[in-house]
């Protein structure tokens, strides 16, 4: 069964440092996508960046990018310029990639990450 | 805009009193999906339908039910709900040919069962 691991509970940084959110992940499949999501105070989960397995270039979202280590099964999360906004707690996911009829996703339990002024 | 609504935002109801969260996009998809977030759990897929009239059980089904008889609406209905049911609900969507599995989100319902 394929499982996520996300293995720091907490983390914080300054203001406009970088700071980098890990996640492992298990599977045997070859074809799959990963995930960061944001979920800020609000609650709404916000699609931050994705992976497709397939790619060995690193995803890249303004501020947000990937380490993506296909045979390490590692795919980590870099946030540059840090700025207030980005306090939330961040969830990386995993899903095949034929779902077949469920799009599921494999999620981890969480970083909570905290922006110091 | 396009958009995932779920409805209610809040809600504190008591043991066995049936309830229904509802579920609306707004984005023609065909997949739709509910997962429950729970402290040291994560969140875990409850129900999921692939399109009208077609639903599964994910992985935590117990106590719960769902209809698709709309594409837009997936409504998440709990018959006689109880304490370990009390969680953060989210509704999420997704278009059959949007590839990568990347899923909508709603804003989240809040459930409290006494």
């Amino acid at each position: 069964a394929q499982t996520v691991t996300q293995s720091q509970p907490e983390m914080s940084v300054q203001e406009a440092e970088t700071v980098t959110l890990s996640c492992t992940y298990d599977t045997s499949e070859s074809d799959y996508y990963l995930f960061w999501y944001k979920q800020p105070p609000s609650r709404q989960m916000i699609l931050v960046i994705r992976q497709e397995a397939y790619k060995q270039q690193n995803a890249t979202e303004n501020r947000f990018s990937v380490n993506f280590q296909k045979a390490a099964k590692s795919f980590s999360l870099k946030i540059s310029d840090s700025q207030l906004g980005d306090a939330a707690m961040y969830f990386c996911a995993y899903s095949p990639y034929n779902a077949g009829n469920n799009r599921k996703l494999i999620w981890g339990l969480g970083t909570s990450l905290a922006v110091n002024p | 805009e396009a958009q995932v609504t779920q409805n209610p935002r809040y809600l504190i109801t008591v043991t066995g009193k049936k309830l229904t969260v509802t579920c609306s996009q707004n984005m023609n998809h065909e997949y739709m999906s509910w997962y429950r977030q729970d402290p040291g759990l994560g969140l875990r897929q409850i129900y999921y339908s692939m399109n009208v009239e077609v639903t599964d059980k994910g992985d935590v089904p117990e106590g719960y039910k769902v209809s698709r008889k709309e594409k837009r609406n997936f409504p998440l209905i709990l018959e006689s709900p109880s304490p370990n049911q009390t969680s953060l609900y989210f509704c999420a969507s997704s278009n059959r040919g949007s590839g990568a599995n990347v899923l909508t989100f709603g804003a989240g319902s809040r459930l409290t069962v006494l």
